[in-house]
């Protein structure tokens, strides 16, 4: 089964806030990514979060990271059209490699 | 402009010939990837090379197969015993220590 889980599917209307939720195991993860896709095109590190860090800005998106219940999200602010795509959270396992979730497809409507 | 590419975009191919996917890096990273990617189902990892002339089997290696001959490219086979090709292919690549991975714009093979 999935060691990182996030929900499928995010519908918002544009000018709200998307909050994207996501919970992984591997409480070593030095670094925690979201990374954006857009159709066809492969992944874009939106941002990350050093593992001993609570939260991190970053114009409209912040990432809170809660290390006791093992739960990151990411909330975007003002979202906009260009803003629908999917999203993936990874943490980095004991080897060092990247495990992904599902990816949280956003749609944003006028 | 560093980054890693990946080609063709589009691929098709008839059922039972074996293709080969191509990505190259000139970022100097030291390890690549390939992943698979089905709708819904996220990314499933088939191969990854930490270092030169070495690679590694993922969660999905059967019916691929990878060489790495040299630093900056990873080339993908999949033969004609993947059961199921049709997906979207991404190569990414990465350095030890390094902030996440960098991906290819990838390649949609498409087995008719």
């Amino acid at each position: 089964g999935e060691d990182v889980e996030q929900s499928l599917f995010l519908s918002v209307r544009e000018g709200d806030s998307s909050v994207i939720n996501c919970t992984y195991t591997d409480s070593s993860s030095t670094y925690l990514y979201w990374y954006k896709q857009e159709p066809g095109a492969g992944l874009q590190l939106l941002t990350y979060i050093f593992s001993n860090m609570d939260m991190k800005q970053d114009q409209r998106l912040t990432v809170l990271l809660n290390k006791k219940d093992k739960h990151l999200s990411l909330r975007i602010a003002d979202t906009q059209t260009g803003d629908s795509a999917i999203y993936f959270c990874a943490e980095t396992d004991s080897w060092g490699k990247l495990q992904f979730g599902a990816g949280t497809q956003v749609v944003v409507t006028p | 402009d560093g980054g890693i590419t990946q080609s063709p975009k589009y691929l098709f191919r008839k059922e039972g010939q074996n293709v080969t996917l191509s990505c190259e890096q000139n970022l100097n990273h030291d390890a690549m990837y390939w992943y698979r990617q089905d709708p819904g189902q996220g990314l499933r990892l088939i191969y990854y090379s930490q270092i030169v002339n070495d690679f590694q089997k993922g969660d999905i290696a059967e019916g691929y197969s990878v060489s790495r001959e040299k630093k900056e490219s990873f080339p993908l086979t999949v033969t004609s015993a993947q059961k199921n090709p049709t997906a979207f292919y991404l190569c990414a690549s990465s350095i030890p220590g390094g902030i996440g991975y960098t991906f290819g714009s990838g390649t949609r093979l498409t087995v008719v």
